[in-house]
C-alpha cells in the first residue's frame, strides 16, 4: 500500500523558515516526482513545484518561486519543501502528492505564520 | 501556463440529483492519446482525492456514479445522483504540460 506520511503542524513567526517532511513506503521513491500543492484558508489547490528524486532536480511554480525549496532524500525515502521568509500569506495547509497523475497523497501539514 | 477555468463556483443540490461541473483550459488540451485532465474530490480535513483521470477514466474504487468527458479545451465531470458523501469541492487539474500542473478555483457542491 502506497502511504505518504507528512510531518506535524507547525507554528511559526513572520520571518522565520519552515521545512515540512513527507515520507513515503510501497513504492519506489524514485520512480515518481514529488509534487507539492498549497491550500490557503478559502482558497483552492495551488500547485507549488515537483522534485525528481532520482536526481535531485527541481521545478517550480512562478509564484513559489525563490522562498520555496524542494528537496528529496532516497535514503531515507523521504521528501521535504522548505519555506523562507515566512510572511502571514503562507498560512496554508500543504500536501506532498506523487504517482502518475498524483493519485496518491500525503494527509496535509498546516503551517501558521503568526506574530 | 495553462490556466483553467470551472463553473459554477458553488452548484447547490439535492442528494439524488445530477451534478455538472465544467472546466474550460485556456488553450488546447489535445494530444495523441487521452487528454491529460484530471478530477479531484476534496473534503475538509482531508486529502484531495483522484476521480477522473486522462478525462474519462474513473480511478481505482470510483464509483461509476462519476463519469468525465470532454476534449481539446471543455471538460465535463457528472455525478449521476448525489449521495451524501459526494458534497464536497471539486477540481480539475491539467498535466498537458507535464510535469508542471495546474488546478482550476475548484466548484463547491454544496446541499440545497
Amino acid at each position: 500500500e502506497v502511504q505518504l506520511v507528512q510531518s506535524g503542524a507547525e507554528v511559526k513567526k513572520p520571518g522565520a523558515t519552515v521545512k515540512i517532511s513527507c515520507k513515503v513506503s510501497g513504492y519506489t521513491f524514485i520512480d515518481y516526482f514529488m509534487h507539492w500543492v498549497q491550500q490557503a484558508p478559502g482558497k483552492g489547490l495551488e500547485w507549488m513545484g515537483l522534485v525528481d528524486p532520482e536526481n535531485g532536480e527541481t521545478i517550480y511554480a512562478e509564484n513559489f518561486q525563490g522562498r520555496v525549496t524542494i528537496t528529496a532524500d532516497t535514503s531515507t525515502d523521504t521528501a521535504y519543501m522548505e519555506v523562507s521568509s515566512l510572511r502571514s500569506e503562507d498560512t496554508a495547509v500543504y500536501y506532498c502528492a506523487t504517482g502518475g497523475v498524483l493519485d496518491y497523497w500525503g494527509q496535509g501539514t498546516l503551517v501558521t505564520v503568526s506574530s | 501556463e495553462i490556466v483553467l477555468t470551472q463553473s459554477p463556483d458553488t452548484l447547490s443540490l439535492s442528494p439524488g440529483e445530477r451534478a455538472t461541473v465544467s472546466c474550460r483550459a485556456s488553450q488546447s488540451l489535445k494530444t495523441s492519446y487521452s487528454s491529460p485532465l484530471a478530477w479531484y474530490q476534496h473534503k475538509p480535513g482531508r486529502a484531495p482525492r483522484l476521480l477522473i483521470y486522462g478525462a474519462s477514466t474513473r480511478a481505482t474504487g470510483i464509483p461509476d456514479r462519476f463519469s468525465g468527458s470532454g476534449s481539446g479545451t471543455d471538460f465535463t465531470l457528472t455525478i449521476t445522483r448525489l449521495e451524501p458523501e459526494d458534497f464536497a469541492v471539486y477540481y480539475c487539474q491539467q498535466y498537458f504540460n507535464s510535469p508542471r500542473r495546474t488546478f482550476g478555483q475548484g466548484t463547491k457542491v454544496e446541499i440545497k
